[in-house]
């Protein structure tokens, strides 16, 4: 079966640096996605991964290693406004979009 | 504003009701799609619509019928629903299916089944 695994919750300090991790086990590989999904709102398009490495865009980098099937998100100089859910979702042969359950990351001040 | 929105934001109802959610994009896509969320649970794709015609039907009872008349709108029609079919019900839209393409979604409608 297809699998996306990533933590159910994180905490983080305002200011500091948080990594987000996804693992997963598909039938094929078309890219990752990252989403993020405020309370009560819908999720927005963070960023996509296809190639191995880091993507950098502002305070969010995202890195992938198909080889370990394995993703990381990672937030840095954490504001108040990054407490969300953060979802992982990978588009598998078939351009399904496989989807993880999400983390509820919260910030304390 | 993802640019597709979604109505009701809000729904209750009983299980012999029938009632629809009705999403719209304002993006010039032509994929459509219904999820379900539940609380800690991945979300559940339920319909794929790509140029008006259904793609995707993943194993979804027969209570839940979509509708999609053109490539802007999408609904979705309910009907005896049960209490476990109480969730979030989020639409998204594309610009095709496939490869890369980013969706876009609307606020959900939060639905309760009493």
């Amino acid at each position: 079966g297809q699998n996306i695994d990533q933590p159910t919750e994180m905490t983080a300090t305002e200011g500091a640096i948080v990594q987000i991790n996804c693992t997963y086990q598909t039938s094929g590989f078309n890219g990752l996605f990252w989403y993020q999904q405020h309370a009560g709102e819908a999720p927005t398009f963070l960023s996509y991964n296809v190639l191995d490495g880091l993507e950098e865009k502002g305070r969010f980098s995202s890195f992938l290693s198909r080889s370990k099937g394995y993703s990381y998100l990672l937030l840095k100089e954490l504001q108040m406004k990054d407490s969300a859910s953060y979802l992982c979702a990978v588009l598998d042969s078939n351009y399904q979009l496989i989807w993880g359950a999400g983390t509820k990351l919260i910030i304390k001040p | 504003e993802t640019g597709v929105t979604q109505t009701p934001r809000h729904l209750v109802m009983g299980m012999t009701n029938k009632k629809s959610l009705k999403c719209e994009q304002h993006l010039g896509h032509n994929a459509m799609y219904w999820y379900k969320q539940s609380a800690k649970k991945p979300l559940e794709l339920m319909f794929v619509y790509n140029f008006k015609e259904q793609t995707e039907n993943n194993s979804v009872p027969s209570r839940f019928s979509p509708e999609c008349p053109n490539s802007s709108h999408l609904f979705l029609h309910l009907h005896t629903l049960q209490p476990e079919d109480s969730a979030l019900y989020l639409c998204a839209s594309s610009q095709g299916t496939g490869n890369y393409n980013e969706q876009f979604f609307g606020p959900g409608t939060r639905l309760t089944v009493l």
